[in-house]
């Protein structure tokens, strides 16, 4: 089965410079979630996308941005980086009419490690 | 506010042991969806189960086994006969119904299991 696709697995950046990760859902999933995780942290929520408008926001920079697109794939831009940014990054989709079935299962990627120097 | 506590930031047994983690939730809702995660060292999400605020059945599936307590706002998870390829963090998460079904993830507990 196909799953959520997240490239790069790796990135390293130095600081100050920009980077841009980006995100595949699952085929037919409209709603796209991306998450923070700093070394032993658990994930933080950052945004959620529903049908490419942004439905939620958590703790996310002003330095970051991110969007969904007409094919539902999603970019999280980050600029200005800062060695606190270093972690790794979840992109993680649904399917909203599964919400209420209660079907709804965030499906996770297996993240992108961004390193700041 | 959505809120999950895992009390237990490390867990460390021996081959075959059993092992217990403990959650406890805080949620306004009176819908809502509670997870656990496992993380193994190699750093993705593995989905382990999904259950819902009506469901309170306990469920077992191999050598896993979960126990759902309304009444206390708990949903703890049991590995049996642990095995070395369990070791990893594991996450609760409770997903807010109200706000897009995001999950709030607890703290996490790395379970280490010795040979």
């Amino acid at each position: 089965a196909a799953g959520v696709i997240q490239s790069p697995r790796h990135l390293i950046k130095e600081k100050r410079e920009t980077a841009t990760l980006k995100c595949y859902p699952i085929p037919r999933h409209d709603t796209v979630y991306w998450y923070q995780q700093g070394p032993g942290q658990d994930p933080q929520f950052l945004i959620s996308f529903y049908e490419k408008m942004q439905s939620d926001k958590g703790s996310i920079p002003d330095r970051f941005s991110a969007q969904q697109f007409s094919d539902y794939h999603s970019e999280l831009n980050m600029s200005s980086l800062e060695l606190g940014d270093s972690a790794l990054y979840f992109c993680a989709s649904s399917e909203f009419q599964d919400r209420d079935s209660g079907a709804n299962v965030l499906t996770f990627g297996a993240g992108s490690r961004l390193t700041v120097l | 506010a959505q809120k999950v506590t895992q009390a237990q930031t490390e867990i460390s047994v021996v081959e075959k042991e059993d092992v217990t983690l403990d959650c406890v939730y805080e949620t306004r809702d009176t819908t809502y969806y509670l997870f656990w995660y496992k993380q193994p060292p190699s750093g993705e999400l593995v989905f382990l189960i999904r259950r819902n605020s009506f469901d309170e059945q306990n469920e077992i599936s191999g050598r896993y086994s979960w126990n759902f307590q309304k009444s206390t706002s708990s949903f703890n998870f049991t590995i049996t006969a642990s095995q070395v390829v369990d070791s990893a963090v594991y996450f609760c998460a409770l997903s807010d119904t109200n706000n897009d079904y995001k999950l709030s993830f607890g703290a996490g507990t790395t379970v280490t299991v010795r040979a």
